[in-house]
């Protein structure tokens, strides 16, 4: 199974961008790099996926390397509420079943 | 908003007990998945479920079992509980089938803290 490698911890301050890595050098072609976050006491939530090109949204970007083999997650503006676990996480199809494999996550601490 | 309500917060229960772990989704989802996350290992993958009455064997099946009844609830059944079972567990729903579940997100509810004694 494709597997992610995150640091498990990174620390920045408030107002600064954040970029937050991921290697997945065993992609396969047809998997979406996802992205979750997890704040103290609740379960993951969805921040932003995508598959070769770069995408943008309200919450961030994902830069994705031409190869694949690696992403990074981009928060422009760091805010205390963005404190977190940050999970990438590969979902694709093996065989009609359902692959998801998270990787161990990042604890980013962001300092005020 | 889609919302994934986990029926309790906190549960104790003792060894050998059976427990009911219940999840309900409010968005049609033909997807759901039960995880337990440990400090140190991550989110694990249980059990998931693409359809009433279907089940597929996720990376830690052992000492679980799964009940998919109606589309919008999917239990997570421990048969006998053990004290190595004493996890948060975290239910999720996603929508789509196929080829487009890979990107299709994941929505989580915010878990179930079981403690076995």
């Amino acid at each position: 199974d494709a597997k992610t490698t995150q640091p498990n911890s990174m620390e920045s301050n408030e107002e600064e961008p954040v970029h937050l890595p991921c290697n997945h050098s065993t992609i396969s072609g047809t998997d979406y790099i996802h992205w979750y976050r997890q704040l103290p006491s609740q379960g993951p939530e969805y921040v932003i996926h995508g598959l070769t090109s770069n995408v943008n949204n309200r919450m961030a970007s994902l830069a994705i390397a031409e190869d694949r083999k690696s992403s990074t997650l981009i928060l422009h503006r760091a805010t205390l509420r963005d404190a977190a676990v940050y999970y990438c996480i590969l979902r694709g199809i093996i065989q009609g079943a359902q692959k998801l494999v998270f990787g161990q996550g990042t604890r980013l601490t962001i300092n005020p | 908003d889609v919302k994934v309500t986990q029926s309790s917060r906190y549960l104790v229960k003792r060894t050998g007990e059976k427990v009911f772990l219940e999840c309900v989704q409010d968005m049609d989802h033909e997807n759901m998945f039960w995880y337990r996350q440990d400090p140190g290992l991550g989110l694990r993958l249980i059990y998931f479920s693409y359809d009433v009455k279907m089940k597929e064997k996720g990376d830690i099946p052992e000492g679980y079992s799964v009940s998919r009844e109606k589309k919008e609830r999917f239990s997570l059944i421990l048969e006998s509980a053990s004290t190595n079972q004493t996890s948060m567990y975290l239910c999720a729903s996603s929508l789509a089938h196929g080829t487009k579940v890979r990107h299709s997100p994941l929505h989580f509810g915010n878990g179930t803290r079981l403690t076995v004694t």
